[in-house]
Formats: structure tokens, sequence, C-alpha cells
């Protein structure tokens, strides 16, 4: 059974960076079948969905995060990463991420979620 | 940019049948996926490709599209289908993946 855990700092400070890695268990991030995906929800709001990337790269981005998005994927750990740069409180948030279908594009499964608060 | 528009809320009393909808300009040419959500936990699908039902999805949940609109229902709610309830789909080239504002859905 696939399964993905998200890991990394739950405190960031503005303008500085937020990086998160999920970790994928139970099966291959190098299947050419599925892309990998980060999507957030601010506390008491909806999903935005952040960025999507195929295990040989070529990431999409959502217009409204390109200029501060990267995200990356690590075939030998069997990671991808996300890092989103000057962030501010606007990015506090619960991070999730999930598989997508490769040609239907629907997240499942997902990760519990971690909690990214952006505070001095 | 592109929008999926969903009602904020819903509100029905245990067993009658809930309709939430999502309204968006893709949709004649994309499918649309249903996500519930119960507080502190994260989505789960419950509806993809308009009107498919994942294994262990209760048979109480379905879904159709037509036109610029996709609808969930669930048919005979129950007070532990009380939950958030977000849309989802791409934008007709694909690229840009959109979720719902997401619709409360009271079961009392």
């Amino acid at each position: 059974q696939l399964q993905l855990q998200e890991s990394g700092p739950g405190l960031v400070k503005p303008s500085e960076t937020l990086s998160l890695t999920c970790t994928v268990s139970g099966g291959s991030i190098s299947s050419s079948n599925y892309y990998w995906g980060w999507i957030r929800q601010p506390p008491g709001k909806g999903l935005e969905w952040i960025g999507s990337i195929y295990y040989s790269g070529s990431p999409y981005y959502n217009p409204s995060l390109k200029s501060r998005v990267t995200i990356s994927v690590d075939t030998s750990k069997n990671q991808f990463s996300l890092k989103l740069s000057s962030v501010t409180a606007a990015d506090t948030a619960v991070y999730y991420c999930a598989r997508e279908e490769d040609d239907t594009n629907w997240f499942d499964p997902w990760g519990q979620g971690t909690l990214v608060t952006v505070s001095s | 940019s592109y929008e999926l528009t969903q009602p904020p809320s819903v509100s029905v009393s245990p067993g009658q049948t809930a309709r939430i909808t999502c309204s968006g300009d893709a949709l004649p040419k994309k499918y649309a996926y249903w996500y519930q959500q119960k507080s502190g936990q994260a989505p789960v699908l419950v509806i993809y490709e308009d009107s498919k039902r994942p294994s262990g999805i209760p048979e109480r949940f379905s879904g159709s599209s037509s036109g610029t609109m996709a609808t969930l229902t669930i048919s005979g709610a129950q007070v532990e289908d009380e939950a958030d309830y977000y849309c989802y789909s791409t934008d007709s080239s694909g690229n840009l993946r959109v979720f719902g504002g997401g619709t409360k859905l009271a079961v009392l």
C-alpha cells in the first residue's frame, strides 16, 4: 500500500525559504504513470494546488506561486521536495504531498499533512 | 486563471439526499473529482472521473456531470458524512490543477 509522509520544519521566519520533503513508501517514485504533487491548506480555508512533478523532472507550478516555488525529485531516496521562498504569514498552512495520476491528474493517496507556521 | 465554484454550505437531515454542485467552464471536457475532508484529516477521494466510486466508499456516494456542472450526491446522508467536500479538476489545457472552494455539509 502506497504511503506518503511529509517532513520538515514546522516554523519558518518571514522572508526565509520553506523546505519540505515527501517520502514515498510502498511503491516507486519512478513509476511512469504518476506525477507527485504538493497541495496546501491555510487554517480554516480551502485547498490550493502548489505544483506537481514527474519522476524525470518537468514540474508544473500554480501560476500564483510560480515565482517562489521549486519542486524537485530524488529517485535514489524515493522522495520529492518543495521549496517556497520569501515566505510571509500568508504561507502558513498545512502542506500535503500526494500522488497524481498521469493522464487524469487526480490526487490519491495523500500524506497526512504537516503544519508550517510562518512567524518571527 | 480558472475557477471551480461550489456553494459554501449545504444542510440536510439524516436520511435525506444531499447534493453539492460544482461549476466550471472546462467541465464539459475535463473530469470532475470529489474529495471528503473531515476535521483535522487529509482529504479522501470519494468520486473520480465524474461518477466512479473508489473501493471502500459507500454506495450512497455518487457523482454526475452535465455541461459545466458536476454534482456530488449523497443518498441517505448520515451523521458521519458531515465534512467539507471539495471538487477538483483541471483547466482545459490540463496544466492548471484547481480545487473548488469547498462545501461544508451539515447533517442534523
